[in-house]
């Protein structure tokens, strides 16, 4: 069965220090995958997506980039964090669109 | 500009009773809807969907409703039990690799 891995569950940054959450697939191969946010108060938002190795889409500008490695690997980083990166974090994959997205457990950042 | 919008940021239902929770949308081109279930500090589930060519999908205690004419999607629960208390997202494909999603509702299910 297909598993989806997000780490760290929790992270306290200070402002302008990097950063980097990374996701990882397991039980599939070729998966798209996904970077959303959760602001307070906020719906999801769609961060960046990927449809194979090396090919990322970016869908907000903001302070943030991602990056597919591997097939099944996925990480989001910063250079400098803002303030304003502070929120819920998730990871998807998808391989059957009708099933939408199955959803990792998230990162909560704080950044301070 | 928000294209899936919950209007309603929390809903409070009596156990038993059915809970109505209401998402509305701008697109004419999303052709697959679907609602999610969040509890904290946990990534969303896939709860129940409904392809645009439908006006109804049902499992189990969940209905879901589209119409289409009013860009208008809405999840039953009947009956309502505790365990059902979460955040609902509704979400709207555009295409294979985007899913829109509203803000959410905060559902309660006093017991």
């Amino acid at each position: 069965s297909q598993t989806i891995h997000q780490w760290p569950a929790t992270l306290v940054q200070p402002v302008g220090s990097p950063l980097s959450l990374e996701c990882t697939v397991e039980g599939t191969s070729n998966p798209n995958l996904y970077w959303y946010r959760q602001a307070a108060g906020r719906g999801l938002q769609l961060l960046f997506y990927s449809v194979g190795i090396g090919q990322i889409s970016s869908e907000v500008p903001q302070n943030l980039s991602a990056s597919r490695p591997q097939d099944r690997q996925f990480i989001l980083s910063s250079k400098k964090l803002l303030l304003s990166d502070s929120g819920f974090y998730l990871c998807a994959w998808s391989a059957a669109p009708n099933y939408g997205y199955t959803f990792g457990s998230g990162t909560r950042l704080t950044v301070v | 500009d928000q294209q899936v919008k919950q209007n309603s940021p929390s809903l409070s239902v009596q156990e038993g009773r059915i809970s109505i929770l209401n998402c509305d949308y701008t697109n004419s081109m999303f052709d697959y809807f679907l609602w999610y279930k969040k509890y904290p500090a946990e990534g969303p589930t896939f709860l129940i969907s409904i392809s645009s060519i439908k006006d109804k999908n049902e499992d189990g205690r969940f209905t879901v409703f589209l119409n289409k004419s009013a860009k208008h999607l809405s999840l039953h629960i009947v009956p309502s039990q505790p365990g059902d208390s979460a955040v609902y997202f509704c979400a709207a494909r555009e295409n294979f690799n985007k899913f829109y999603f509203g803000s959410g509702t905060k559902l309660n299910v006093k017991p």
